[in-house]
């Protein structure tokens, strides 16, 4: 059972705008920026956001973050088929033994 | 350009410690900001983060495995090793090493089986 909760599967034909929530509390994304990552089949994960909605360089800017209280958001514009792949959501939690960092469940979204 | 990359045992037996080596080019842990973390992946399942050490040698560790785990970087050899005691079948995964806080430039894991 993860900190933070992520819809265990989302979907969207192609073109499509498609978000994957990311759930968690005060002391996590409430406090601290979050990052999300993309992991192909067989791969380590890529970083697509951090700090909440900024894109490293060479991520399309069909990839977008997006935050609100203790709850974040990745959207996926004009999904396309090599969009079909894991996704996961990441931030730091202010936890009561030390700050540690805390993964989301996972997010397989599918292209229809 | 940095690379990162796991090596260890791919076959431990239930109760042995684990130790896995990270060793990293393109980026130096004497330089100020600089982290290096272990994240795993049991087979099928979601990413667990594990422990991150910083240039200082401030360490960061799962609270859950506090009591297992012990990251330690060698400087002069560009390596951040991964200790886990008291391993056990439920360990069974994909651990990768990863640069940055958040992790940005990942290695290409190493696949560790515990069984007897």
């Amino acid at each position: 059972q993860s900190v933070l909760t992520q819809p265990p599967s989302a979907s969207g034909t192609p073109g499509q705008r498609v978000t994957i929530s990311c759930s968690g509390s005060r002391s996590n994304i409430g406090s601290n920026p979050v990052s999300w990552y993309q992991q192909l089949p067989g791969t380590a994960p890529k970083l697509l956001i951090y700090s909440d909605n900024l894109r490293p360089s060479g991520v399309p800017d069909r990839f977008s973050g997006s935050k609100s209280g203790t709850s974040a958001s990745l959207a996926i514009s004009g999904l396309q088929s090599e969009d079909e792949t894991d996704y996961y959501c990441a931030v730091w939690d202010d936890g009561l033994s030390g700050p540690y960092v805390v993964f989301g469940g996972g997010t397989k979204l599918t292209v229809l | 350009q940095i690379t990162l990359k796991e090596s260890g045992p791919t076959l431990v037996k239930p109760t042995q410690t684990l130790t896995l080596t990270c060793t990293f080019s393109g980026f130096s842990l004497a330089t100020s900001g600089v982290a290096v973390g272990w994240i795993r992946q049991p087979p099928g399942k979601a990413l667990e983060w594990l422990a991150l050490i910083y240039w200082d040698d401030d360490k960061r560790y799962n609270p859950s495995l506090r009591t297992r785990l012990t990251i330690t970087m060698d400087t002069s050899k560009d390596q951040v090793v991964l200790t886990m005691t008291n391993m056990d079948p439920v360990d069974t995964a994909t651990y990768f090493c990863a640069h940055g806080h958040p992790p940005e430039t990942w290695g290409q894991g190493t696949l560790v089986t515990v069984s007897s």
